[in-house]
């Protein structure tokens, strides 16, 4: 059991947007940076976009996230086949000092 | 650009003990809050372990005082002691690197832990 839930599953067509949602608690994304991250097949996570706008060079500006209280959410527009990966979002916890993360959604590109 | 490069994995048996090392460049392990974080094959994230820059660590409930977290700071590495170890254990293990923002901006490519007899 994941201390940040997100959905399963998530699926678009190709050029459509598609949003995932990532739910917590005051003591992580209500008081934390929110991040997610993405994980290609047989690959390492790697940071995609934080809720401070924070993402790395080359990273595109196709995916956004936001926060709001104790839930986020990472939007992907113009979804195209290569964005066909597991997301992940993920937080410091201040009750549990350490790092939570979500159980991971599954993209699907139709 | 920042390469974390993980080894030290393998297969151990149960109760037995194993050392991961991660070898930094292009960022200096003392400046960053360094983590493990683990992975089951096919599940998701886990957190383990955490060594902020002033030396202070911390672990997942799951792997207390069976793991440690150190860094040599002379060879820009980290390390986690695994000690005890159990099925529940097997997994991929990350070392990760966080400029001190709580984004966990590096990650390495992992290295594989089989805790089986």
């Amino acid at each position: 059991q994941s201390v940040l839930t997100q959905p399963p599953s998530a699926s678009g067509t190709p050029g459509r947007r598609v949003t995932i949602s990532c739910s917590g608690s005051s003591s992580n994304i209500g008081t934390n940076t929110l991040s997610w991250y993405q994980q290609l097949p047989g690959t390492a996570p790697k940071l995609l976009i934080s809720t401070n706008d924070e993402r790395p060079s080359g990273a595109p500006d196709r995916f956004s996230a936001s926060k709001s209280g104790t839930s986020a959410s990472l939007a992907i527009s113009g979804l195209q086949s290569e964005d066909e990966a597991d997301y992940y979002c993920g937080a410091w916890d201040d009750s549990l000092n350490g790092w939570v993360f979500g159980g991971g959604t599954k993209l699907t590109v139709l | 650009e920042v390469q974390l490069v993980e080894s030290g994995g393998g297969l151990i048996q149960p109760g037995g003990s194993l050392r991961l090392s991660c070898a930094a460049s292009g960022l200096t392990v003392s400046d960053n809050y360094m983590t493990w974080v683990r992975q089951v094959p096919g599940k998701g994230l886990e957190w383990v372990s955490v060594i902020f820059t002033g030396g202070y660590t911390h672990y997942a409930d799951s792997v207390k005082g069976r793991f440690s977290i150190s860094r040599d700071n002379s060879q820009n590495t980290l390390f986690l002691q695994m000690n005890s170890l159990k099925a529940e254990d097997t997994a991929i293990y990350y070392c990760a690197g966080d400029q001190g923002d709580g984004t966990i901006d590096y990650w390495g490519q992992g290295t594989l832990v089989t805790v089986s007899s």
